[in-house]
Protein backbone atom coordinates (compact mmCIF):
# COMPACT_ATOMS: atom_id res chain seq x y z
CA UNK A 1 0.00 0.00 0.00
CA UNK A 2 0.94 3.50 -0.54
CA UNK A 3 1.52 6.49 2.53
CA UNK A 4 -0.04 10.02 2.32
CA UNK A 5 2.49 12.86 3.45
CA UNK A 6 1.77 16.24 4.80
CA UNK A 7 3.72 19.11 6.76
CA UNK A 8 3.04 18.67 10.12
CA UNK A 9 1.91 22.41 10.39
CA UNK A 10 0.94 25.75 8.21
CA UNK A 11 0.75 29.10 9.17
CA UNK A 12 -0.35 32.63 7.32
CA UNK A 13 -1.89 35.86 8.07
CA UNK A 14 -5.80 36.57 7.71
CA UNK A 15 -6.69 37.35 4.03
CA UNK A 16 -3.31 35.58 2.60
CA UNK A 17 -3.23 32.64 1.20
CA UNK A 18 -1.97 29.10 2.28
CA UNK A 19 -1.33 25.36 0.50
CA UNK A 20 -1.26 22.55 1.72
CA UNK A 21 0.83 19.39 -0.11
CA UNK A 22 0.31 15.74 -0.09
CA UNK A 23 2.79 13.59 -1.01
CA UNK A 24 2.09 10.23 -2.42
CA UNK A 25 4.81 7.44 -1.54
CA UNK A 26 4.28 5.12 -4.53
CA UNK A 27 1.67 4.91 -7.59
CA UNK A 28 0.40 7.73 -9.77
CA UNK A 29 -1.55 10.33 -7.53
CA UNK A 30 -3.77 10.88 -10.82
CA UNK A 31 -4.61 6.64 -10.33
CA UNK A 32 -7.42 7.23 -7.18
CA UNK A 33 -9.04 10.32 -6.06
CA UNK A 34 -7.86 12.71 -3.37
CA UNK A 35 -9.93 14.04 -0.80
CA UNK A 36 -9.64 16.85 1.78
CA UNK A 37 -11.04 17.06 5.33
CA UNK A 38 -11.32 19.41 7.92
CA UNK A 39 -11.66 18.91 11.44
CA UNK A 40 -11.96 21.93 13.65
CA UNK A 41 -11.07 21.89 17.05
CA UNK A 42 -13.45 19.91 18.91
CA UNK A 43 -15.55 19.28 15.93
CA UNK A 44 -16.08 16.07 13.92
CA UNK A 45 -14.48 16.35 10.36
CA UNK A 46 -16.41 17.69 6.98
CA UNK A 47 -15.62 17.31 3.26
CA UNK A 48 -13.84 20.30 1.44
CA UNK A 49 -12.86 19.00 -1.50
CA UNK A 50 -13.65 15.54 -3.03
CA UNK A 51 -12.38 13.80 -6.03
CA UNK A 52 -9.34 15.90 -6.59
CA UNK A 53 -10.88 19.50 -7.12
CA UNK A 54 -14.65 19.17 -6.58
CA UNK A 55 -16.26 21.51 -3.78
CA UNK A 56 -19.42 19.99 -2.10
CA UNK A 57 -22.33 22.28 -1.71
CA UNK A 58 -21.83 24.96 1.24
CA UNK A 59 -18.31 24.86 0.47
CA UNK A 60 -16.80 28.58 -0.12
CA UNK A 61 -14.79 28.86 -3.40
CA UNK A 62 -11.81 30.15 -1.53
CA UNK A 63 -10.97 26.47 -0.86
CA UNK A 64 -9.95 24.82 -4.04
CA UNK A 65 -8.01 21.32 -4.72
CA UNK A 66 -5.50 20.26 -7.07
CA UNK A 67 -3.01 17.48 -7.92
CA UNK A 68 0.13 17.14 -9.87
CA UNK A 69 1.24 13.98 -11.43
CA UNK A 70 4.26 14.99 -12.17
CA UNK A 71 5.63 15.65 -8.25
CA UNK A 72 2.88 12.78 -7.48
CA UNK A 73 1.34 15.55 -4.91
CA UNK A 74 -1.97 17.14 -4.07
CA UNK A 75 -2.27 19.99 -3.10
CA UNK A 76 -5.17 21.85 -1.07
CA UNK A 77 -5.11 26.19 -1.36
CA UNK A 78 -6.94 28.25 1.08
CA UNK A 79 -7.21 31.98 -0.06
CA UNK A 80 -8.44 35.17 1.35
CA UNK A 81 -7.57 33.23 4.74
CA UNK A 82 -10.15 33.85 7.58
CA UNK A 83 -9.93 32.98 10.97
CA UNK A 84 -12.72 30.37 11.01
CA UNK A 85 -10.40 28.42 8.42
CA UNK A 86 -8.05 27.66 11.69
CA UNK A 87 -8.39 23.49 11.64
CA UNK A 88 -6.87 20.42 10.79
CA UNK A 89 -6.81 19.51 7.16
CA UNK A 90 -6.50 15.70 5.82
CA UNK A 91 -6.11 14.59 2.37
CA UNK A 92 -7.22 11.06 1.76
CA UNK A 93 -7.00 8.58 -1.12
CA UNK A 94 -7.51 4.87 -1.52
CA UNK A 95 -6.17 1.87 -3.61
CA UNK A 96 -7.33 -0.52 -5.61
CA UNK A 97 -9.03 -2.37 -3.00
CA UNK A 98 -10.90 0.14 -2.31
CA UNK A 99 -9.05 0.58 1.42
CA UNK A 100 -8.63 3.85 2.39
CA UNK A 101 -5.53 5.93 3.36
CA UNK A 102 -5.35 9.41 5.19
CA UNK A 103 -2.58 11.51 5.69
CA UNK A 104 -1.02 12.58 8.90
CA UNK A 105 -3.09 15.91 8.34
CA UNK A 106 -1.49 19.53 8.31
CA UNK A 107 -2.67 21.99 11.18
CA UNK A 108 -3.59 24.85 9.68
CA UNK A 109 -3.01 28.49 12.04
CA UNK A 110 -4.60 31.62 10.78
CA UNK A 111 -1.77 34.49 12.70
CA UNK B 1 -30.93 16.83 5.35
CA UNK B 2 -28.06 13.88 5.84
CA UNK B 3 -27.60 12.67 9.24
CA UNK B 4 -25.39 10.74 10.47
CA UNK B 5 -25.87 9.60 14.64
CA UNK B 6 -23.47 7.17 15.99
CA UNK B 7 -24.08 5.37 19.04
CA UNK B 8 -22.81 2.70 21.51
CA UNK B 9 -19.36 4.02 22.79
CA UNK B 10 -18.44 3.27 26.22
CA UNK B 11 -15.28 2.27 28.37
CA UNK B 12 -14.17 -1.49 28.78
CA UNK B 13 -11.35 -3.72 29.57
CA UNK B 14 -9.00 -5.11 26.94
CA UNK B 15 -10.53 -8.21 25.59
CA UNK B 16 -14.13 -7.43 25.72
CA UNK B 17 -16.63 -6.72 22.81
CA UNK B 18 -18.48 -3.54 21.81
CA UNK B 19 -20.89 -2.88 19.03
CA UNK B 20 -21.59 1.02 17.63
CA UNK B 21 -24.66 1.72 16.04
CA UNK B 22 -25.45 4.42 13.34
CA UNK B 23 -28.38 5.68 12.05
CA UNK B 24 -28.88 7.50 8.86
CA UNK B 25 -31.54 9.49 7.80
CA UNK B 26 -32.12 12.09 5.30
CA UNK B 27 -31.22 9.88 2.19
CA UNK B 28 -32.12 6.67 0.61
CA UNK B 29 -29.57 4.35 3.09
CA UNK B 30 -29.63 1.14 1.10
CA UNK B 31 -28.40 3.14 -2.01
CA UNK B 32 -24.81 4.36 -0.57
CA UNK B 33 -21.89 2.30 0.65
CA UNK B 34 -21.15 3.24 4.45
CA UNK B 35 -17.73 3.35 6.43
CA UNK B 36 -16.54 4.03 9.74
CA UNK B 37 -13.19 6.08 10.23
CA UNK B 38 -11.80 6.01 13.90
CA UNK B 39 -9.05 9.08 15.43
CA UNK B 40 -7.76 7.71 18.74
CA UNK B 41 -7.38 11.16 21.13
CA UNK B 42 -5.08 14.00 19.82
CA UNK B 43 -4.45 12.04 16.96
CA UNK B 44 -4.98 11.64 13.25
CA UNK B 45 -7.40 10.03 11.21
CA UNK B 46 -7.88 6.20 10.63
CA UNK B 47 -9.71 4.28 7.95
CA UNK B 48 -11.31 1.22 9.85
CA UNK B 49 -13.49 -0.34 6.75
CA UNK B 50 -16.37 -0.05 4.75
CA UNK B 51 -19.37 -2.00 3.36
CA UNK B 52 -20.38 -1.77 0.05
CA UNK B 53 -24.49 -1.05 -1.09
CA UNK B 54 -26.44 -4.49 -1.47
CA UNK B 55 -26.75 -3.94 -5.58
CA UNK B 56 -22.87 -4.28 -4.90
CA UNK B 57 -23.13 -7.07 -3.11
CA UNK B 58 -23.01 -5.53 0.59
CA UNK B 59 -19.29 -6.86 0.78
CA UNK B 60 -16.84 -5.39 3.10
CA UNK B 61 -13.18 -4.15 3.40
CA UNK B 62 -11.33 -3.49 6.92
CA UNK B 63 -7.59 -1.80 8.20
CA UNK B 64 -5.11 -4.67 8.75
CA UNK B 65 -5.13 -3.40 11.93
CA UNK B 66 -8.54 -4.56 12.78
CA UNK B 67 -9.03 -7.27 10.20
CA UNK B 68 -10.22 -10.39 11.87
CA UNK B 69 -11.53 -8.55 15.33
CA UNK B 70 -14.22 -5.74 13.40
CA UNK B 71 -16.81 -6.80 11.63
CA UNK B 72 -19.20 -3.95 9.47
CA UNK B 73 -22.78 -4.88 8.71
CA UNK B 74 -25.75 -3.42 7.76
CA UNK B 75 -29.84 -3.07 8.34
CA UNK B 76 -31.25 -1.33 5.29
CA UNK B 77 -34.92 -1.82 6.89
CA UNK B 78 -33.77 0.45 9.58
CA UNK B 79 -31.01 2.25 7.85
CA UNK B 80 -28.52 1.30 9.80
CA UNK B 81 -25.16 0.76 9.71
CA UNK B 82 -23.07 -1.14 12.38
CA UNK B 83 -19.57 -1.94 13.94
CA UNK B 84 -18.80 -5.48 15.81
CA UNK B 85 -15.86 -4.66 17.60
CA UNK B 86 -14.27 -8.02 19.30
CA UNK B 87 -11.08 -8.87 21.43
CA UNK B 88 -10.63 -5.09 21.72
CA UNK B 89 -7.10 -3.69 22.76
CA UNK B 90 -5.75 -0.28 24.58
CA UNK B 91 -4.90 0.61 20.72
CA UNK B 92 -8.81 0.44 19.77
CA UNK B 93 -9.18 3.98 22.14
CA UNK B 94 -10.43 6.16 19.88
CA UNK B 95 -13.56 8.81 18.31
CA UNK B 96 -15.53 6.20 15.95
CA UNK B 97 -17.11 8.20 13.24
CA UNK B 98 -19.90 6.76 10.57
CA UNK B 99 -19.15 8.00 7.10
CA UNK B 100 -21.28 7.93 3.83
CA UNK B 101 -19.37 6.99 0.95
CA UNK B 102 -20.41 8.45 -1.94
CA UNK B 103 -20.06 5.39 -4.54
CA UNK B 104 -19.47 2.01 -4.39
CA UNK B 105 -16.27 1.76 -6.52
CA UNK B 106 -14.57 4.55 -4.92
CA UNK B 107 -13.73 5.29 -0.91
CA UNK B 108 -14.73 8.94 -1.03
CA UNK B 109 -16.76 10.10 2.14
CA UNK B 110 -19.19 12.88 1.88
CA UNK B 111 -21.22 13.29 5.02
CA UNK B 112 -19.63 12.10 8.99
CA UNK B 113 -21.45 11.51 11.86
CA UNK B 114 -20.37 13.43 15.17
CA UNK B 115 -18.72 10.31 16.19
CA UNK B 116 -18.78 8.35 19.42
CA UNK B 117 -16.08 7.70 21.76
CA UNK B 118 -14.65 3.97 23.16
CA UNK B 119 -12.14 3.62 25.64
CA UNK B 120 -10.57 0.55 26.10
CA UNK B 121 -8.53 0.76 29.54
CA UNK B 122 -7.60 -2.38 32.62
Amino acid sequence: NFMLTQPHSVSESPGKTVTISCIRSSGSIASNYVQWYQQRPGSAPTTVIYEDNQRPSGVPDRFSGSIDISSRSASLTISGLKTEDEADYYCQSYDSGNQGVFGGGTKVTVL
Amino acid sequence: EVQLVESGGDLLQPGRSLRLSCTASGFTFGDYPMSWVRQAPGKGLEWVGFIRSKPYGGTTEYAASVKGRFTISRDDSRSIVYVQMNSLKTEDTAFYYCTRVVRDTSMIIDYWGQGTLVTVSS
